[in-house]
Order: structure tokens, then C-alpha cells, then sequence
């Protein structure tokens, strides 16, 4: 039972280079996010997928696009990096309504 | 627009101490779920405690608890019997529709020896 797992760690992009993260969980839950975290702004909600076959927009979702792939799978892609975009993103899931969060390890990511 | 406020951005206490970390919030629903979310230097998210707004009575885990006051949308949290494992950023959250949690900005805890 490994819970959440992200892929990669860390990244190193250049300006305008594409990537994508992976998130996958193995408790069967229902709704999985993304988020990212930048010093004083605590943790930004960017896209999440209520259910399997549903995303939604989070706080700020511009830039970004996301795949739930099955209900084990979601994946955050950023079509042309910017600089602004250096952060770390977090994948979370959540069972039940109202059920704590698990996060993922987080994805150090930086953008040049 | 940040629904989750913790007016701390640091704070210190002693070894062996107890510090109260403060969190308020915006909400309009009569139920709904609170969180406070530790992460060490590890950047590890872990979650510390669940508050379920319809029950009255205060949770607890171990040498952390909280002071839930539903009319004033204030969610503090205790630590007693302060720890060097304890130093951490402490992230207080709310859950909205969907299931989305919210966070506010964080507070940096550190226990000193």
C-alpha cells in the first residue's frame, strides 16, 4: 500500500518546455487534486477531479492542464513552462466527504 | 480569495511547553470538515487532526488538540508537552464543495531546546 506517489521529484525546465507530472493512488478514492506551493501562500488548489471522468478548475488553474486517466491516475501537463511556474506541486486524494486529504511527496519544480 | 486565515506567520515555544496555533475561517454551510496539516522540513504533508463541524465536543490526538468555536469560525490547535519533533509548518484547512481542501498561509513552528 504506498498511498499517493508523484513522478518526478524534482524537475528542472527551461522556459517554454513542456512536461507532465504523474500522481497515482492506490486506496481507491474518489477524488484526487493538485496543488502548488509557494513560500506565504500556503498550498493553491490548481485542478481536481471529483470523480473518475471529472476535472474542475481550481484557484489558479492558467497554464495548466490535467488528465484523469482511471481512477487511479491524474496527471498535471504544463504545455509551455514559464518562470512563474516554479513551485512545488503536490497531488492529494480524498475518500470519503469530508475525508483528510493524503498528499503525495511533492514535485520540486523549477523553471529557468 | 483566501477563506482560511492563520494570522501567524511564526512562532516559537520550549521544549516541554504548550503553544496554541490560530486559525479562522469563512463559511456559509452548517456543516463542514476542519484540518490542521503538519509538514516538517521533509515537505511531507501529515495530517494532525480532523474537526467535523457538527460535533460539539473538541478533538483530540494524543498531545494535540483544538479549540473549535463555531459561532466565531475560529480553529485552534494546541500542542502540549512541546517537542524538538514538533518544529514544523502547520497548515490549518477547511473543506468546500467537491471536496476541495483550502488552506491558509501556514505557521512556522519551531520548538527550541
Amino acid at each position: 500500500n504506498a498511498g499517493v506517489t508523484q513522478t518526478p521529484k524534482f524537475q528542472v525546465l527551461k522556459t517554454g518546455q513542456s512536461m507532465t507530472l504523474q500522481c497515482a493512488q492506490d486506496m481507491n478514492h474518489n477524488s484526487m487534486y493538485w496543488y502548488r506551493q509557494d513560500p506565504g501562500m500556503g498550498l493553491r488548489l490548481i485542478y481536481y477531479s471529483a470523480s473518475e471522468g471529472t476535472t474542475d478548475k481550481g484557484e489558479v488553474p492558467n497554464g495548466y492542464n490535467v488528465s484523469r486517466l482511471n481512477k487511479r491516475e491524474f496527471s498535471l501537463r504544463l504545455e509551455s513552462a514559464a518562470p512563474s511556474q516554479t513551485s512545488v506541486y503536490f497531488c492529494a486524494s480524498t475518500g470519503l466527504a469530508g475525508g483528510p486529504g493524503v498528499f503525495g511527496p511533492g514535485t520540486r519544480l523549477t523553471v529557468l | 480569495a483566501q477563506t482560511v486565515t492563520q494570522s501567524q506567520p511564526e512562532m516559537s515555544v520550549q521544549e516541554a511547553e504548550t503553544v496554541t496555533l490560530s486559525c479562522t475561517y469563512d463559511t456559509s454551510e452548517s456543516n463542514y470538515y476542519l484540518f490542521w496539516y503538519k509538514q516538517p522540513p521533509s515537505r511531507q504533508m501529515i495530517l494532525v487532526i480532523r474537526q467535523e463541524a457538527y460535533k460539539q465536543q473538541n478533538a483530540t490526538e494524543n498531545r494535540f488538540s483544538v479549540n473549535f468555536q463555531k459561532a466565531a469560525k475560529s480553529f485552534s490547535l494546541k500542542i502540549s508537552d512541546s517537542q524538538l519533533g514538533d518544529t514544523a509548518m502547520y497548515f490549518c484547512a477547511r473543506v468546500e464543495y467537491g471536496n476541495k481542501l483550502v488552506f491558509g498561509a501556514g505557521t512556522i513552528l519551531r520548538v527550541k531546546s
